[in-house]
């Protein structure tokens, strides 16, 4: 089965960047997508198709996809944003498949 | 406004069943294919299975983990989608959530979430 592995977690600075990774077996020829879940909310989808962010995420949010590793980069990261951040990617052993989570926190 | 509102979990036996409810609003039901996730408590997100709209034949798909015991079905008249849990174990303790993807070739994503409804499953 196919498997996506990401840090648990990350730390950075309020008005730094933050980069989370993804790492999966050629994850670079698929699609990947990020959810943000904060406590007690349900997760929200924040990039699709490696880098499109939906309607009404902010622009700092941004995703990249090559070789093996998709990241979520988060520029300008607010106190808002500290979130669980999961990958999601499709493949054939299993449609939808996520990553682990990583928590982010803003210290 | 999208709107997914899920009904149905609780508490059961080992061994027992349950039916999940999502209402759907805001979106052409009838053309989504909708998917459920759950997630057990403290731990991440976990995919169950998929229904495709009928007009591209209505079919499932499930993870290992609840294929045979799990049925996903929808009524399109009612704007609905079920999630049918038989023989319950549990480790099947998560909190439920209904999804509405896009799905094209080699990619999906879940564009949509309702809020949950948790399912314990405890003697």
């Amino acid at each position: 089965s196919y498997e996506l592995t990401q840090p648990p977690s990350v730390s950075v600075s309020p008005g730094q960047t933050a980069s989370i990774t993804c790492s999966g077996d050629k994850l670079g020829d698929k699609y990947a997508c990020w959810y943000q879940q904060k406590p007690g909310q349900s997760p929200v989808l924040v990039i699709y198709q490696d880098n499109k962010r939906p309607s009404g995420i902010p622009e700092r949010f941004s995703g990249s996809n090559s070789g093996n590793t998709a990241t979520l980069t988060i520029s300008g990261t607010q106190a808002m944003d500290e979130a669980d951040y999961y990958c999601q990617a499709w493949d054939s052993s299993s449609p939808v498949v996520f990553g682990g989570g990583t928590k982010l926190t803003v210290l | 406004e999208v709107q997914l509102v899920e009904s149905g979990g609780g508490l059961v036996k080992p061994g027992g069943s349950l039916r999940l409810s999502c209402a759907a609003s805001g979106i052409t039901f009838s053309n989504a294919w909708m998917s459920w996730v759950r997630q057990a408590p403290g731990k991440g997100l976990e995919w169950v299975g998929r229904i495709k709209s009928k007009t591209d034949g209505g079919t499932t798909d499930y993870a290992a983990p609840v294929k045979g015991r799990f049925i996903i079905s929808r009524d399109d008249s009612k704007n609905t989608l079920y999630l049918q849990m038989n023989s319950l174990k549990t480790e099947d303790t998560a909190v439920y959530y209904c999804t509405k993807g896009y799905w094209a070739v080699a990619q999906v994503y879940l564009d949509y979430w309702g809020q949950g409804t948790l399912v314990t499953v405890s003697s």
